[in-house]
């Protein structure tokens, strides 16, 4: 096991831009999730996959996000016209069914 | 609504201590439950899972399942400078629209002092 993987690590952007993060769940397992956490918050769900389906996401996941997972096996998270209030760090786990998550390093987003 | 609730601390006890960490969660129909470390800056790492009411140890850690209480807690024996950090306690529930997304408590954070 290689861990969860993501990409990049930090990333600063401008109000208004578009972003891209990638997630590299542990090889095998099946669920991959995309969290949100903000500071001195725990990590909030955003959405989940099985396989290559999206089987469910939170109300905290607006129009202007998208996720996907397409050949079942690495994930995206793409964020449009960013705003302020994105700023947090955007943590993917994975797991095999219904097992115990494993977590990323994150991806820490700074609009500015 | 699903909540965890913690206590945000700071919890601060002397090196060697047992430090004891609480978790309750509103929903009875709860599943699993976790414990996850955090330190500053970085990502949850697992800690302890438990499914059944009572305790469950490893090596200096044991975590605690009440639930008819609807409380989970961890206890950390012997403390040491580099247990300091955020504690953050997950539930999951696997039932209805929801299946297996954990739900966090904001976390407690621990300071250890030497």
């Amino acid at each position: 096991d290689t861990g969860v993987s993501q990409d990049p690590r930090h990333k600063i952007t401008k109000r208004g831009q578009n972003v891209t993060f990638r997630c590299d769940p542990i090889s095998e397992h099946n669920r991959l999730y995309w969290y949100r956490q903000t500071l001195g918050q725990g990590p909030e769900f955003l959405t989940y996959f099985q396989n290559e389906a999206q089987l469910e996401k939170s109300r905290l996941l607006s129009d202007r996000f998208s996720a996907e997972r397409p050949k079942g096996s690495f994930s995206t998270l793409e964020i449009q016209r960013t705003e302020q209030g994105d700023s947090a760090m955007y943590l993917c786990a994975s797991s095999r069914t219904l097992d115990t998550q494993y977590f990323g390093p994150g991806t820490r987003l700074t609009v500015l | 609504q699903k909540e965890v609730e913690q206590n945000s601390g700071p919890l601060s006890v002397p090196e060697g201590a047992i430090a004891s960490l609480n978790c309750t969660y509103s929903d009875r129909v709860s599943q699993s439950f976790f414990w996850y470390r955090q330190y500053s800056g970085k990502s949850p790492e697992l800690i302890m899972s438990i499914y059944s009411n009572g305790d469950k140890e490893d090596g200096r850690f044991t975590a605690q399942l009440n639930k008819a209480s609807q409380y989970v807690s961890l206890l950390i024996r012997d403390s040491q400078p580099s247990d300091s950090a955020t504690y953050l306690c997950a539930v999951k529930w696997s039932y209805g629209g929801s299946q297996g997304n954990l739900i966090f408590g904001k976390g407690t954070k621990l300071s250890v002092k030497p």
